[in-house]
């Protein structure tokens, strides 16, 4: 599995958009990049995942450069319930679902 | 709908000693999958088991062991405690191998002296 950078902290201001950058240089064609967040003493959630087309869903957007080797979540107006751990995880196709977690970025919102 | 269910929620055990994790699966869920997360760190696979086989296995010492029952519960075994063995244990769910979306319990948070 590819490997990944994320920034170790960021803030954002309540009711603002956060947008929470992730790198994977090496990704290959076939894996898909998941996102997770872990609130505080919480397990994991699912948030989205993508390919190469931008996502969207109710919780967040995700964006894919067209090139694959970076992505960027995107929560168009954070609360204070979204503090938390962020992990961008790339992950095949063909894998049977073992997430590999990096360090994440800690998002505080301010308020 | 209930989501995933683990106990006991808290367990204090001595080195050298055993301990016994179990899980709960959404219901309609049959696989299961264990982490371990350490203090500071993201959580780190140990297995994962589909419809009662184990389809994964991470890095980790023969100490470590699991089982998932006809109803789609799993357990983790720990055996020969260290104190390294000090972690918050994950167990998640999914539908099967494939799914995009694993659904993730409270965790086990395991001490030991």
């Amino acid at each position: 599995d590819a490997k990944t950078t994320q920034p170790p902290s960021m803030d954002c201001a309540e009711g603002r958009a956060a947008n929470l950058p992730c790198n994977h240089s090496t990704i290959s064609g076939n894996e898909y990049v998941y996102w997770y967040r872990q609130i505080h003493s919480q397990g994991p959630q699912y948030i989205i995942h993508g390919l190469k087309n931008n996502e969207t869903n109710e919780m967040a957007s995700l964006i894919i450069t067209e090139d694959r080797k970076s992505s960027t979540l995107i929560l168009p107006h954070a609360t204070l319930r979204d503090t938390a751990v962020y992990y961008c995880i790339p992950l095949s196709s063909g894998s049977a679902r073992q997430l590999t977690f990096g360090s994440g970025t800690q998002l505080t919102v301010l308020p | 709908d209930a989501g995933v269910t683990q106990s006991p929620t808290h367990l204090i055990k001595t080195r050298g000693q055993h301990v016994t994790l179990r899980c709960s699966p959404i219901s309609g869920h049959k696989s299961v999958s264990w982490y371990q997360q350490v203090l500071g760190q993201g959580p780190q696979f140990i297995f994962q088991y589909y419809e009662k086989e184990e389809r994964g296995r991470g890095n980790f010492p023969d100490r470590f062991s699991a089982r998932q029952f006809p109803n789609y519960s799993s357990e983790l075994n720990v055996n020969a405690l260290l104190l390294g063995d000090s972690a918050l244990y994950l167990c998640a769910s999914s539908r099967d191998t494939k799914s995009h979306e694993q659904f993730f319990g409270p965790g086990t948070r395991l001490t030991v002296l």
